[in-house]
């Protein structure tokens, strides 16, 4: 099945220990979106790629950085992780669809991380 | 600007009673709106969207939204509650002008009881 994949699904770091977490796509979708959702609140979008372009969300710590190498996979670095970030990251993607036609967004089981 | 409101964070229902999950939304141009259904420690599940077509939307696992312009609303409902329904449901908003954000709503967790 088509599906987003994220790994690892838990991560511990420590305190400003730089860590990656991996997201890929099988789907083939033209977009790939980061979100952190912290603790009984909604998803707040860091930022996506539509194909290579990256979009950063205005309030994005630059603390977090992202690449996307080829279509199929997306990273979140953290630099320096504080306590504050331990969170759900989500990964997302949809096909990046053109004015007048509705762009879903599927979701992969996200990575929980702790920062010790 | 876009955004949701739901309304109750935390709702109750008896097993087999009906499920009624409240969203109202702002938004100066015609709304794409959504509603994903999140387990514990799991990514968010699309359950159904509105995409200007019918204004009653059928999704999986028995739910169903009916988007009121008049109301500005997009209330999801299911006729029987059941256990597996137990999660956190969020509302959400985008535009028609395609690859657009999604703006989520704060959420509501859904309790079954026995």
């Amino acid at each position: 099945d088509a599906m987003v994949i994220q790994n690892p699904r838990y991560q511990v770091t420590q305190f400003g220990k730089p860590v990656t977490l991996s997201c890929s796509q099988t789907l083939n979708h033209n977009v790939m979106y980061w979100y952190q959702q912290k603790s009984s609140q909604a998803p707040k979008l860091l930022f996506h790629y539509y194909d290579k372009d990256f979009n950063n969300e205005a309030d994005t710590p630059d603390n977090f950085q992202s690449r996307r190498p080829n279509t199929s996979f997306c990273f979140l670095d953290i630099r320096s992780p504080g306590l504050g970030d331990a969170a759900m990251y989500l990964c997302a993607t949809s096909r990046g669809l053109t004015s007048g036609r509705s762009d879903t967004q599927y979701f992969g089981p996200g990575t929980r991380l702790t920062v010790l | 600007a876009q955004s949701v409101t739901q309304l109750g964070s935390h709702v109750s229902v008896s097993e087999g009673a009906l499920v009624l999950l409240r969203c109202n939304y702002s938004s100066s141009v015609p709304p794409y709106l959504f509603w994903y259904v999140q387990y514990p420690n799991q990514g968010l599940q699309l359950l159904l969207k509105y995409t200007s077509a019918a204004t009653l939307v059928k999704g999986i696992n028995g739910f169903e939204a009916e988007f009121k312009k008049s109301e500005t609303s997009f209330h999801l409902t299911k006729p029987s509650a059941h256990m597996s329904d137990a999660a956190e449901y969020f509302c959400a908003v985008s535009s028609n002008f395609g690859n657009e954000k999604l703006t989520f709503g704060t959420g509501t967790r859904l309790t079954i009881i026995p």
